[in-house]
């Protein structure tokens, strides 16, 4: 079972244009949402995060939306560059039983090419 | 720091041959992951520890594959006998307490022919 769906798998972008990619979720004990940057040959890095108590966060170029009620959230990279060119995964996770830990379930990303 | 340390980078192996993938996690994280990146699955969650204890390893495929952490600072994934459907980029990921900003190695490319 696919519980975080991500879209769309591949990306094509103008410098400068708007890159937007969209994930939604099944579970709804999910209290955590971060977005992940992979570049060829490195390990996932996270880029930024929100929680269910806000609809939007902003990191500079990213922002992301969130809608609990759809149970969606996004990620909007404004001002594309090339060097943003990297897979980008959307993740959601929730706390244990134990309620310590959080376990991330992955989508399955977004390959994002932004062309000079 | 030098971040959550992997090796070997990349790995070569025949078919029916053990495998042993090795994690260094950021000293002071408790919590660890192991993932396993394919195209086809995107990144799966294979087992993950908190303190040292396997809390969760329900995303082991097979008996074939083993997990342990002996200690705080080290970590193997073994593969025992390997598959070509093993072929993948395994990762390792450490955080604190499991809370949000996990880091990722960079990763090991297993390769079985």
């Amino acid at each position: 079972q696919q519980q975080v769906k991500q879209s769309p798998q591949s990306l094509i972008v103008q410098k400068g244009g708007i890159s937007i990619i969209n994930c939604a979720y099944e579970n709804t004990a999910f209290d955590y949402f971060p977005w992940y940057q992979q570049f060829p040959g490195k390990g996932p890095a996270l880029l930024i995060a929100i929680r269910p108590d806000v609809s939007e966060k902003k990191e500079g170029r990213f922002t992301i939306s969130f809608n609990k009620s759809a149970k969606q959230f996004s990620l909007h990279i404004m001002d594309s560059q090339p060097g943003d060119s990297a897979t980008y995964f959307c993740a959601a996770s929730s706390v244990n039983s134990g309620g310590s830990n959080y376990k991330l379930t992955f989508g399955k990303g977004t390959l994002l090419t932004v062309n000079p | 720091d030098a971040g959550v340390i992997q090796s070997p980078r990349h790995e070569v192996t025949e078919m029916g041959q053990e495998v042993t993938l090795r994690c260094k996690p950021i000293s002071g994280h408790n919590s660890l992951f192991w993932y396993r990146q394919t195209m086809m699955r995107g990144l799966e969650l294979l087992i993950y520890f908190n303190n040292n204890v396997p809390i969760d390893d329900s995303g082991m495929p097979e008996d074939r594959f083993s997990a342990k952490m002996p200690n705080a600072s080290f970590s193997t994934l073994k593969i025992q006998p390997s598959e070509p459907r093993d072929s993948a980029v395994y990762f390792c990921a450490s955080s604190f307490q499991g809370w949000e900003g996990y880091t990722f190695g960079s990763g090991t490319r297993l390769t079985v022919v």
